[in-house]
Protein backbone atom coordinates (compact mmCIF):
# COMPACT_ATOMS: atom_id res chain seq x y z
CA UNK A 1 0.00 0.00 0.00
CA UNK A 2 1.07 3.78 0.04
CA UNK A 3 0.84 6.27 2.51
CA UNK A 4 1.22 9.87 2.20
CA UNK A 5 1.30 12.51 4.87
CA UNK A 6 0.79 16.33 4.42
CA UNK A 7 0.37 18.91 6.78
CA UNK A 8 -3.55 20.28 6.90
CA UNK A 9 -3.14 23.86 7.18
CA UNK A 10 -0.31 26.62 6.68
CA UNK A 11 -0.63 30.22 6.79
CA UNK A 12 1.97 32.73 5.51
CA UNK A 13 2.17 36.42 4.50
CA UNK A 14 2.04 38.08 1.37
CA UNK A 15 6.12 38.10 0.06
CA UNK A 16 6.99 35.33 2.34
CA UNK A 17 8.57 32.20 0.76
CA UNK A 18 6.81 29.07 2.36
CA UNK A 19 8.08 25.18 2.17
CA UNK A 20 5.38 22.18 2.02
CA UNK A 21 6.55 19.03 2.97
CA UNK A 22 5.14 15.84 1.65
CA UNK A 23 6.44 11.98 3.14
CA UNK A 24 5.49 8.75 1.74
CA UNK A 25 5.82 5.21 2.30
CA UNK A 26 5.71 2.85 -0.94
CA UNK A 27 5.67 -0.04 -2.03
CA UNK A 28 7.35 1.26 -6.13
CA UNK A 29 8.25 4.64 -7.00
CA UNK A 30 8.14 6.22 -9.88
CA UNK A 31 7.59 9.90 -9.80
CA UNK A 32 5.88 12.73 -7.34
CA UNK A 33 3.85 15.18 -8.22
CA UNK A 34 2.79 18.42 -7.06
CA UNK A 35 -0.72 19.67 -7.56
CA UNK A 36 -2.49 23.43 -6.98
CA UNK A 37 -6.55 23.34 -6.54
CA UNK A 38 -8.48 26.56 -5.77
CA UNK A 39 -11.81 25.87 -4.20
CA UNK A 40 -14.25 24.35 -6.60
CA UNK A 41 -12.05 24.21 -9.45
CA UNK A 42 -9.79 21.22 -10.51
CA UNK A 43 -6.27 20.55 -9.98
CA UNK A 44 -3.71 22.17 -11.86
CA UNK A 45 -0.14 20.18 -12.00
CA UNK A 46 2.43 22.34 -11.06
CA UNK A 47 5.82 19.66 -10.36
CA UNK A 48 7.22 16.34 -11.50
CA UNK A 49 10.26 14.60 -9.77
CA UNK A 50 11.44 11.30 -10.51
CA UNK A 51 15.57 11.94 -9.50
CA UNK A 52 16.76 13.58 -6.11
CA UNK A 53 17.32 17.42 -6.70
CA UNK A 54 15.42 20.68 -6.94
CA UNK A 55 13.27 21.13 -9.89
CA UNK A 56 12.93 25.11 -10.32
CA UNK A 57 9.78 26.81 -12.28
CA UNK A 58 9.50 30.26 -11.55
CA UNK A 59 8.29 31.12 -8.12
CA UNK A 60 7.41 27.00 -7.46
CA UNK A 61 10.77 24.89 -6.73
CA UNK A 62 10.06 20.88 -5.99
CA UNK A 63 12.45 19.07 -3.58
CA UNK A 64 12.51 14.84 -3.99
CA UNK A 65 14.80 12.93 -1.76
CA UNK A 66 14.02 8.88 -2.72
CA UNK A 67 15.88 7.54 -0.51
CA UNK A 68 14.11 9.48 2.25
CA UNK A 69 11.05 9.23 0.59
CA UNK A 70 10.71 13.17 1.24
CA UNK A 71 9.34 15.55 -0.92
CA UNK A 72 8.19 19.77 -0.93
CA UNK A 73 7.45 22.34 -2.48
CA UNK A 74 8.60 25.84 -1.95
CA UNK A 75 6.85 29.04 -2.85
CA UNK A 76 8.97 32.06 -2.98
CA UNK A 77 7.23 35.59 -3.11
CA UNK A 78 4.00 34.77 -2.12
CA UNK A 79 1.46 36.48 -3.47
CA UNK A 80 -2.80 36.04 -2.38
CA UNK A 81 -3.54 34.18 -5.47
CA UNK A 82 -1.52 31.24 -4.10
CA UNK A 83 -4.51 30.61 -1.59
CA UNK A 84 -5.05 26.90 -2.43
CA UNK A 85 -4.77 23.33 -1.47
CA UNK A 86 -1.36 22.26 -2.56
CA UNK A 87 -1.83 18.35 -3.42
CA UNK A 88 1.26 15.39 -3.05
CA UNK A 89 1.10 12.65 -5.44
CA UNK A 90 2.95 9.39 -5.77
CA UNK A 91 3.15 7.56 -8.42
CA UNK A 92 3.44 3.66 -8.69
CA UNK A 93 2.99 2.17 -12.44
CA UNK A 94 1.09 4.65 -14.30
CA UNK A 95 -1.75 5.19 -11.42
CA UNK A 96 -1.65 8.70 -8.81
CA UNK A 97 -2.29 8.41 -5.08
CA UNK A 98 -2.96 11.66 -3.43
CA UNK A 99 -1.96 13.07 -0.34
CA UNK A 100 -4.91 14.56 1.81
CA UNK A 101 -3.60 18.56 0.56
CA UNK A 102 -2.33 21.10 2.36
CA UNK A 103 -4.77 24.11 2.66
CA UNK A 104 -2.45 27.33 2.51
CA UNK A 105 -3.48 30.57 3.65
CA UNK A 106 -1.71 33.79 2.45
CA UNK A 107 -2.79 36.75 4.52
CA UNK A 108 -1.60 40.43 3.14
CA UNK B 1 0.07 19.61 -22.57
CA UNK B 2 -2.66 17.62 -23.56
CA UNK B 3 -6.38 19.60 -22.75
CA UNK B 4 -9.10 17.55 -21.20
CA UNK B 5 -12.75 18.89 -21.93
CA UNK B 6 -14.79 17.51 -19.44
CA UNK B 7 -18.93 17.76 -19.22
CA UNK B 8 -21.04 17.91 -17.60
CA UNK B 9 -19.75 20.56 -15.72
CA UNK B 10 -22.00 20.23 -12.96
CA UNK B 11 -25.49 18.36 -12.34
CA UNK B 12 -28.08 17.77 -9.90
CA UNK B 13 -29.83 14.15 -10.31
CA UNK B 14 -32.47 12.43 -8.47
CA UNK B 15 -31.58 9.17 -6.60
CA UNK B 16 -32.12 6.04 -8.55
CA UNK B 17 -30.94 7.60 -11.83
CA UNK B 18 -27.90 7.52 -13.30
CA UNK B 19 -25.32 10.27 -15.21
CA UNK B 20 -22.93 9.91 -17.85
CA UNK B 21 -19.73 11.85 -17.65
CA UNK B 22 -17.63 12.50 -20.89
CA UNK B 23 -14.25 13.46 -21.06
CA UNK B 24 -12.58 14.41 -24.38
CA UNK B 25 -8.60 14.60 -25.08
CA UNK B 26 -7.15 16.76 -27.73
CA UNK B 27 -4.71 14.70 -28.38
CA UNK B 28 -4.03 10.82 -28.26
CA UNK B 29 -2.83 9.39 -25.07
CA UNK B 30 -2.10 6.54 -23.82
CA UNK B 31 -3.82 6.57 -20.22
CA UNK B 32 -6.67 7.98 -18.81
CA UNK B 33 -8.13 7.96 -14.99
CA UNK B 34 -11.20 8.43 -13.16
CA UNK B 35 -11.30 9.51 -10.18
CA UNK B 36 -13.42 11.04 -7.57
CA UNK B 37 -12.95 13.90 -4.97
CA UNK B 38 -15.81 14.21 -2.01
CA UNK B 39 -16.33 17.06 -0.17
CA UNK B 40 -13.33 18.41 1.19
CA UNK B 41 -11.14 15.42 0.94
CA UNK B 42 -8.66 14.26 -1.36
CA UNK B 43 -8.60 12.79 -4.67
CA UNK B 44 -9.35 9.03 -4.64
CA UNK B 45 -8.74 6.74 -7.99
CA UNK B 46 -11.57 5.08 -8.98
CA UNK B 47 -10.40 3.69 -11.89
CA UNK B 48 -7.76 3.34 -15.11
CA UNK B 49 -10.00 3.23 -18.75
CA UNK B 50 -8.18 1.05 -20.96
CA UNK B 51 -8.21 1.57 -24.73
CA UNK B 52 -10.25 -1.33 -26.11
CA UNK B 53 -10.29 -3.80 -22.92
CA UNK B 54 -12.60 -3.23 -19.46
CA UNK B 55 -11.41 -0.47 -17.34
CA UNK B 56 -9.08 -1.44 -13.88
CA UNK B 57 -10.77 -0.62 -10.94
CA UNK B 58 -9.32 0.35 -7.65
CA UNK B 59 -10.47 -1.10 -4.30
CA UNK B 60 -13.57 -0.37 -3.46
CA UNK B 61 -15.65 0.14 -6.83
CA UNK B 62 -16.92 -1.99 -9.03
CA UNK B 63 -18.01 -1.92 -12.28
CA UNK B 64 -21.43 -2.76 -12.07
CA UNK B 65 -21.51 1.13 -10.00
CA UNK B 66 -19.20 3.15 -12.19
CA UNK B 67 -18.84 1.70 -15.96
CA UNK B 68 -16.51 3.21 -17.72
CA UNK B 69 -15.75 3.21 -21.74
CA UNK B 70 -12.71 4.07 -23.58
CA UNK B 71 -13.51 3.76 -27.70
CA UNK B 72 -10.48 5.38 -28.69
CA UNK B 73 -7.26 7.05 -27.39
CA UNK B 74 -8.91 10.38 -26.67
CA UNK B 75 -12.24 9.62 -25.38
CA UNK B 76 -13.44 7.87 -21.78
CA UNK B 77 -16.99 8.13 -20.37
CA UNK B 78 -17.87 7.52 -16.63
CA UNK B 79 -21.22 6.03 -15.65
CA UNK B 80 -22.49 6.53 -12.31
CA UNK B 81 -25.38 4.29 -11.85
CA UNK B 82 -28.14 3.75 -9.12
CA UNK B 83 -27.42 7.13 -7.89
CA UNK B 84 -27.36 7.82 -4.13
CA UNK B 85 -27.10 11.08 -1.82
CA UNK B 86 -23.27 9.32 -0.85
CA UNK B 87 -22.51 10.02 -4.52
CA UNK B 88 -22.38 13.47 -4.40
CA UNK B 89 -18.77 14.35 -5.27
CA UNK B 90 -16.51 16.31 -7.72
CA UNK B 91 -15.58 13.76 -10.75
CA UNK B 92 -12.57 14.45 -12.30
CA UNK B 93 -10.66 12.84 -15.54
CA UNK B 94 -7.17 12.81 -15.77
CA UNK B 95 -4.66 11.46 -18.27
CA UNK B 96 -0.91 11.47 -18.67
CA UNK B 97 1.40 13.13 -20.41
CA UNK B 98 3.21 11.54 -23.59
CA UNK B 99 6.64 11.36 -21.42
CA UNK B 100 4.58 10.08 -18.37
CA UNK B 101 5.96 13.67 -17.01
CA UNK B 102 2.98 15.39 -16.57
CA UNK B 103 -0.58 14.45 -15.50
CA UNK B 104 -3.63 16.99 -16.45
CA UNK B 105 -7.06 16.93 -15.24
CA UNK B 106 -10.50 18.23 -16.94
CA UNK B 107 -12.12 20.22 -15.06
CA UNK B 108 -14.59 18.42 -12.84
CA UNK B 109 -18.05 16.82 -12.44
CA UNK B 110 -19.75 18.38 -9.85
CA UNK B 111 -22.63 16.23 -8.83
CA UNK B 112 -24.87 16.69 -6.20
CA UNK B 113 -27.99 13.59 -5.55
CA UNK B 114 -31.56 14.44 -3.97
Amino acid sequence: GQNIDQPTEMTATEGAIVQINCTYQTSGFNGLFWYQQHAGEAPTFLSYNVLDGLEEKGRFSSFLSRSKGYSYLLLKELQMKDSASYLCAVRRDGTLTFGKGTMLLVSP
Amino acid sequence: SAVISQKPSRDICQRGTSLTIQCQVDSQVTMMFWYRQQPGQSLTLIATANQGSEATYESGFVIDKFPISRPNLTFSTLTVSNMSPEDSSIYLCSDMGQFNTEAFFGQGTRLTVV
